[in-house]
């Protein structure tokens, strides 16, 4: 079946540009996850939803960074007056949201590049 | 803050021989993962860990948890070259951020294995 899909796949932007970063999840996941992953880096926690409650943003950096998940399936991050800082991969993942385990699935990533 | 370390961030081995990747994590977890990525692609999960104990096998992987002393190791047994990759361990924070629900994993910063003919 399908995965977890994102896009755009690259992203070049001008610093104070705003971007949105797409991202499809696995159908019938419950769960939807944002990370941010610096090169030679782990994935770092951004934010997540179930169905379209967004359920922690504790990981977003600052005000400029949003997401959204309206009906509970697609979702959209949005980085807001980008800085070059912003630049690294983008990833989404999905989930079951069962209650014994977490076990995520992610996507290729959007590769955002701030100029 | 929970904290998840790796060691060795690097390693290269040569093919047939064994070795273990650890994850060693600061805080009281008995959920952990760990994930595969190949260069420029995206992290494929290998193994979900749910209790003290727990140890799973696929191939001349070996993945096992202790949740008393905080450690989890991935186990390679005669290594071929396809294993070359990154694995990293994560740890599930499970509704202690958000207070309920499934939270975001805390990964390591990964362990960067070149396997070489």
């Amino acid at each position: 079946g399908a995965g977890v899909s994102q896009s755009p796949r690259y992203k070049v932007t001008k610093r104070g540009q705003d971007v949105a970063l797409r991202c499809d999840p696995i159908s019938g996941h419950v769960s939807l996850y944002w990370y941010r992953q610096a090169l030679g880096q782990g994935p770092e926690f951004l934010t997540y939803f179930n169905y379209e409650a967004q359920q922690d943003k504790s990981g977003l950096p600052n005000d400029r960074f949003s997401a959204e998940r309206p009906e509970g399936s697609i979702s959209t991050l949005t980085i807001q007056r980008t800085e070059q800082r912003d630049s690294a991969m983008y990833r989404c993942a999905s989930g079951t949201n069962r209650f014994t385990y977490n076990e995520q699935f992610f996507g290729p990533g959007t590769r955002l590049t701030v100029l | 803050e929970l904290k998840v370390e790796q060691n060795p961030l690097f390693l290269s081995m040569q093919e047939g021989k064994n070795y273990t990747i650890y994850c060693n994590y600061s805080t009281t977890s008995d959920r952990l993962y760990w994930y595969r990525q190949d260069p420029g692609k995206s992290l494929e999960s290998l193994f979900v860990l749910l209790s003290n104990g727990a140890v799973k096998q696929e191939g001349r992987l070996m993945a096992s948890l202790d949740t008393k002393a905080r450690l989890s190791t991935l186990h390679i047994t005669a290594a071929v070259h396809d294993l070359s990759a990154t694995y990293f361990c994560a740890v599930d924070m499970w509704g202690e951020r958000s207070g309920g629900g499934a939270d975001g994993l805390t990964f390591g910063k990964g362990t960067h294995l070149i396997i070489q003919p």
